[in-house]
């Protein structure tokens, strides 16, 4: 079946340290991998995505490389600010779309000052 | 453009009652999707909807059901409720394109509580 681990959290940081956040995927067929942040009592947004093996997705300045060979699609950020504090998901489309999603637990990052 | 609108925010519910949750999806989308997040968990797909049919489920009791309005805005029931359904309920909606669909849009959610 289609399902995916993240790393477990929480994640605490200062500001401007390295980011990373492990995820990995078992999917039949070829997903497209995503990243959604969800901020205190906020729904989902969509952070980033990638529709194919080795495609690498980027928004305000996060980063995640579609691995099909380690089946990985791990969040990066070079220096995390504390607007950044807010719960990650990763999640795969299955079918190759966004219409059904399958998420993993969530990581929640707090960034401190 | 107003994005995907949930209503209500919050609700309480007692142990066996019924509950309909409603969503209007984004401007130009035609696919609803509802969500479960229990607290500290990922959201889990319950069911969507396409062109007022329900066209994929994801493994939830048939207590919970659903429909979509000729304008595209859908409805969650949700009947005999249990204290295991207190969770977020959230609604995506997308357009749908082919297989590969687009961006699912997420509105804020309703908080359900089952007491």
């Amino acid at each position: 079946g289609n399902s995916v681990t993240q790393m477990e959290g929480p994640v605490t940081l200062s500001e401007e340290a390295f980011l990373t956040i492990n995820c990995t995927y078992t999917a039949t067929g070829y997903p497209s991998l995503f990243w959604y942040v969800q901020y205190p009592g906020e729904g989902l947004q969509l952070l980033l995505k990638a529709t194919k093996a080795d495609d690498k997705g980027s928004n305000k300045g996060f980063e995640a490389t579609y691995r099909k060979e380690t089946t990985s699609f791990h969040l990066e950020k070079g220096s995390v600010q504390v607007s950044d504090s807010a719960v990650y998901f990763c999640a795969l489309g299955v079918q190759g779309g966004s219409e059904k999603l399958v998420f993993g637990k969530g990581t929640k990052l707090t960034v401190n000052p | 453009d107003a994005g995907v609108t949930q209503s209500p925010t919050h609700l309480i519910k007692t142990r066996g009652q019924q509950v309909t949750l409603r969503c209007s999806p984004k401007s130009g989308h035609d696919t609803v999707s509802w969500y479960q997040q229990a607290l500290g968990q990922g959201p889990q797909f319950i069911f969507q909807y396409y062109e007022e049919e329900e066209r994929q489920r994801g493994n939830f009791p048939d207590r919970f059901s659903g429909h979509q309005f000729p304008n595209y805005s859908s409805e969650l029931n949700v009947n005999a409720l249990l204290l295991g359904d207190s969770a977020l309920y959230l609604c995506a909606s997308s357009l749908a394109l082919g297989t590969g669909g687009s961006e699912a849009f997420f509105g804020q959610g309703t908080r359900l509580t089952v007491v």
